[in-house]
């Protein structure tokens, strides 16, 4: 697509919920990060896909998040057990490689747990 | 540890020009950016430094330097839909994927 793609835009939950969030990438684009911003704050990397694998996932805050990309394209970030800590933008992002210039953010998914 | 201070708000009038500076204090350094998030979208790219100097992009330019661990958005003839938070990030280390955010500058632009 034109653009980095994420749904659903807006999610609420209730705690302890299991959650889905999935991102689209910009085609051809083999870099894929997630990153989350709560309110007032910067975004705050989670983890990196480097094609099919998760190059780096020390961003993760803890064992009920995890991330997958099966075929390189498309990833979904689940969230287990949802907090209300959890609450916050989640933002996906991609580039051509690694080494670019700059990566390119979609709108995040709006998450809420109540 | 890794830090990056920013002002948390800034006011500036319409036409004016406005400097938003960014201090960072990273591991490493492979790059700074400056990205605009106007409220409920997405961060926008607006610049890259990675030598020092200033770059200048139309109304907007960035300027770096390394020794200092400083940089600043200029944005000259602001217009309101200038109204946004700019985000400073900075790479710590070459594969640019782990950028270090800092928490954004909120800059209202008035009639």
């Amino acid at each position: 697509g034109a653009g980095v793609s994420q749904t659903p835009s807006n999610k609420v939950t209730e705690k302890g919920k299991y959650v889905e969030l999935r991102c689209d990438p910009i085609s051809g684009h083999t870099a894929l990060y997630w990153y989350r911003q709560s309110l007032g704050q910067g975004p705050e990397f989670l983890i990196y896909f480097q094609g099919t694998g998760a190059a780096d996932d020390s961003g993760l805050p803890n064992d009920r998040f995890f991330a997958v990309r099966p075929e390189g394209s498309v990833s979904t970030l689940k969230i287990q057990r949802t907090e209300r800590g959890d609450s916050a933008v989640y933002l996906c992002a991609s580039s051509p490689n690694p080494s670019g210039n700059t990566i390119y953010f979609g709108e995040g998914s709006w998450l809420t747990v109540v | 540890g890794q830090n990056i201070d920013q002002p948390t708000e800034m006011t500036a009038t319409e036409g004016a020009i406005v400097q938003i500076n960014c201090t960072y204090q990273t591991s490493g350094f492979n790059g700074l950016f400056w990205y605009q998030q106007h409220a409920g979208e997405a961060p926008t790219f607006l610049s890259y430094n990675v030598l020092d100097g200033l770059e200048e992009k139309g109304r907007f330019s960035s300027f770096l330097s390394r020794s200092k661990g400083y940089s600043y958005l200029l944005l000259k003839e602001l217009q309101m839909k200038d109204s946004a938070s700019y985000l400073c990030a900075v790479s710590p280390s070459s594969g640019t994927y782990k950028y270090i955010f800092g928490t954004g500058t909120r800059l209202k632009v008035l009639a």
